[in-house]
């Protein structure tokens, strides 16, 4: 089973829709993180939590919210969906001095 | 912020050797991680340098100059499966610890 876990793996939805995407993870870290990828600018980081009770902002948090429920989950939302969010969005999950581990991704699109 | 450099894209023969250089201004340097992401998937974990030099890994080398904020990630032995992006990534612990990814490098493989 994948340590990191993503849902949907795709999404196409509307402009002005809500969308939710989920990570869990069975690595037992505490800090998770939400990027998104764009051709040509690499990973951006949105969000980002080093435990339940802590939430911080990346450098691209306009337009995004976030929500730990757990140490093992996640999620991202989208509160009124527009196209130039259109990207591949990963969670990824470290401890405090190692690498980060990636999930599969979310592709989204805007219409 | 961070401001990290990597070619777009490079081209190689099967066989022969590629080196992706990469370069970086940090004010609390903490590590520099490579990671391999073949199309549409997720990055995976190549190396890591925090001391300056050579860090082997079997066909991959990852080097380190802290004074210079340079690093290399050396390929040996190219193999078709090779084809990927390859991302440069460094951890400032003037930032949280979080890692700020360069846009990447497309090695393209050809036989």
């Amino acid at each position: 089973d994948a340590d990191v876990t993503q849902t949907p793996r795709n999404r196409i939805t509307k402009t002005g829709k809500r969308i939710m995407l989920e990570c869990s993870q069975t690595k037992g870290h505490d800090r998770m993180y939400w990027y998104r990828q764009d051709p040509g600018l690499g990973l951006r980081l949105i969000y980002y939590s080093f435990d339940v009770k802590d939430i911080n902002k990346g450098e691209i948090s306009d337009g995004y919210s976030v929500s730990r429920q757990a140490q093992a989950k996640f999620s991202l939302s989208l509160e009124s969906a527009i196209p130039n969010q259109t990207a591949l969005y990963f969670c990824a999950t470290s401890d405090t001095h190692n690498e980060q581990f990636f999930g599969p991704g979310t592709r989204l699109t805007v219409l | 912020g961070q401001n990290i450099d990597q070619p777009t894209e490079m081209t190689a023969t099967e066989g022969a050797i590629v080196q992706i250089n990469c370069t970086y201004q940090t004010s609390g340097f903490n590590g520099l991680f490579w990671y391999q992401q073949h199309a549409g998937e997720a990055p995976t974990f190549l190396s890591y340098n925090v001391l300056d030099g050579l860090e082997e890994k079997g066909r991959f080398s990852s080097f380190l100059s802290r004074s210079k904020g340079y690093s290399y990630l050396l390929l040996k032995e190219l193999q078709m499966k090779d084809s990927a992006s390859y991302l440069c990534a460094v951890r400032d612990r003037s930032n949280d610890y979080k890692l700020s990814f360069g846009a990447g490098t497309t090695v393209t493989v050809r036989a």
